[in-house]
């Protein structure tokens, strides 16, 4: 079954220190992986873009991991500020690069709180 | 910047009304797709268009119907809403092979 999963469900942590959010999936044909940032009652914003070749992926303090071996993605955001607190969905596209990719496999996203 | 613009943030509707939600996004985009977000459920699909007048089923169409008559338009109709369709519903729009972008979401009540 294709199933994308994340942990924790939810964390909190003080402004100013680092943490890593987790992404395991069971997706083939794999053809991407995403990360995704939702503020509250607003739609994801895209953070991240990696593809089976690609194993990291910086966005300012935001750096993605991707294990293809593994099946396995990490999100760590450094330094944290107060306007990070939102939900991050890991969404891996299911289908080939060249082909029709359209099947977007959702996890339920990680919610974060920052705490001054 | 790609934008995606759905009509209203909000809306109340009563059961049994025949509800429209509107999306238009601005970059010539074949794909469009409409999305429900419950808590704990996550996005779920519930119909997408890879052209004009074309659509097709997601995980969840049931209640649900779409209309797709000019390519930067993609609309979701409830023919008579229900209470268990109150959510937040998401479009996102999608070149051949570039990120999903999305909306700010219509959060829709039903009374």
């Amino acid at each position: 079954k294709n199933q994308v999963e994340q942990s924790p469900q939810s964390l909190i942590i003080l402004e100013g220190k680092n943490c890593t959010l987790q992404c395991n999936y069971t997706v083939s044909p794999f053809s991407n992986l995403r990360w995704y940032k939702q503020d509250t009652g607003r739609g994801p914003v895209s953070l991240t873009i990696m593809t089976f070749s690609e194993n990291t992926k910086s966005n300012g303090r935001y750096t993605a991991t991707l294990d293809a071996d593994t099946k396995q993605s990490s999100l760590h955001i450094t330094a944290s500020q107060l306007s990070d607190s939102a939900s991050y969905i890991c969404v891996v596209t299911q289908g080939y690069e060249a082909g029709n990719n359209r099947k977007l496999i959702w996890g339920l996203g990680t919610s974060l709180a920052v705490n001054p | 910047d790609v934008k995606v613009t759905q009509s209203s943030r909000y809306l109340v509707k009563r059961t049994g009304e025949k509800v429209f939600l509107e999306c238009v996004q601005d970059m010539d985009h074949e794909n469009m797709f409409w999305y429900r977000q419950d808590p704990g459920l996550g996005l779920r699909l519930i119909y997408f268009s890879y052209d004009v007048k074309m659509k097709e089923k997601g995980d969840i169409p049931e209640g649900y119907s779409v209309s797709r008559e000019k390519k930067e338009r993609f609309s979701l109709i409830l023919e008579s809403a229900s209470t268990n369709q109150t959510s937040m519903y998401l479009c996102a729009s999608k070149g051949g092979n570039t990120e999903a972008f999305f909306g700010q979401g219509t959060r829709l009540t039903v009374v």
